[in-house]
């Protein structure tokens, strides 16, 4: 079934521990993007990319990174995790020119 | 940065009522997608919507682009039992100063049967 896959559904992390969420899509979309869900706050955007080989920086991009190496893949490292990292993280991609996207299932990342 | 103000914020109905839903924003946008979000999942498309006056419907759903482009609404005709779960607004200027998608803070939607 074409979509996005995410792994690992859920982690739980110890503080200063480095932790690279994984996001793959098998769509062909050149744009994806990462999300973080915090009760309350809705959706934000934490980076994007609109195609391979380019990366930008959302809203919350502090104490993270990505790199798109191709156009499947589109990882998250947290180099040093905090607390406030405690989240939802959804991965997203869309074929751009204004369409909708489509997200993954999502990975609870607990940061103790 | 731009922002997007649903509301109401959380609603509990009674099964076969109606419901409805709207997103404002003080800023302009060309594109405004609704999306419906089920426990320990991400959200999945409900309707998109690309110009002003568009209204579209998609079952019991229906979702119109306000006239200004600054807001949307959503409505659920004879609401269900699985109709629950959160909605959220989103809009982006494709092509524009906000090409990336914002959204909303949600309405949680329970229903009683």
């Amino acid at each position: 079934i074409a979509g996005i896959t995410q792994a690992p559904t859920s982690q739980i992390l110890a503080a200063g521990r480095r932790m690279t969420l994984r996001c793959t899509q098998d769509m062909r979309h050149n744009a994806m993007y990462w999300y973080r869900q915090d009760l309350g706050l809705g959706l934000r955007l934490i980076h994007y990319s609109n195609t391979a080989g380019t990366t930008g920086k959302g809203e919350v991009p502090d104490g993270y990174s990505v790199s798109r190496a191709n156009t499947d893949d589109f990882p998250l490292t947290l180099a040093s995790a905090v607390p406030s990292q405690t989240s939802v993280y959804f991965c997203a991609s869309s074929e751009g020119r204004g369409a909708g996207y489509t997200f993954g299932s999502g990975t609870r990342l607990t940061v103790v | 940065g731009q922002q997007l103000n649903q509301s109401p914020q959380s609603m509990f109905i009674q099964e076969g009522e109606d419901v409805s839903m709207n997103c404002t924003s003080s800023s302009i946008f060309n594109t405004w997608l609704w999306y419906k979000q089920d426990p320990g999942e991400g959200p999945v498309l409900l309707i998109a919507l690309y110009k002003a006056g568009e209204l579209t419907s998609n079952g019991r759903l229906t979702a119109q682009f306000g006239i200004t482009r600054k807001d949307s609404f959503l409505n659920i005709s004879a609401s269900i039992p699985s109709d629950v779960g959160i909605y959220f607004c989103a809009a982006m200027n494709y092509g524009g100063s906000q090409g990336n998608l914002i959204f909303g803070k949600g309405t949680k939607l329970s229903v009683k049967p």
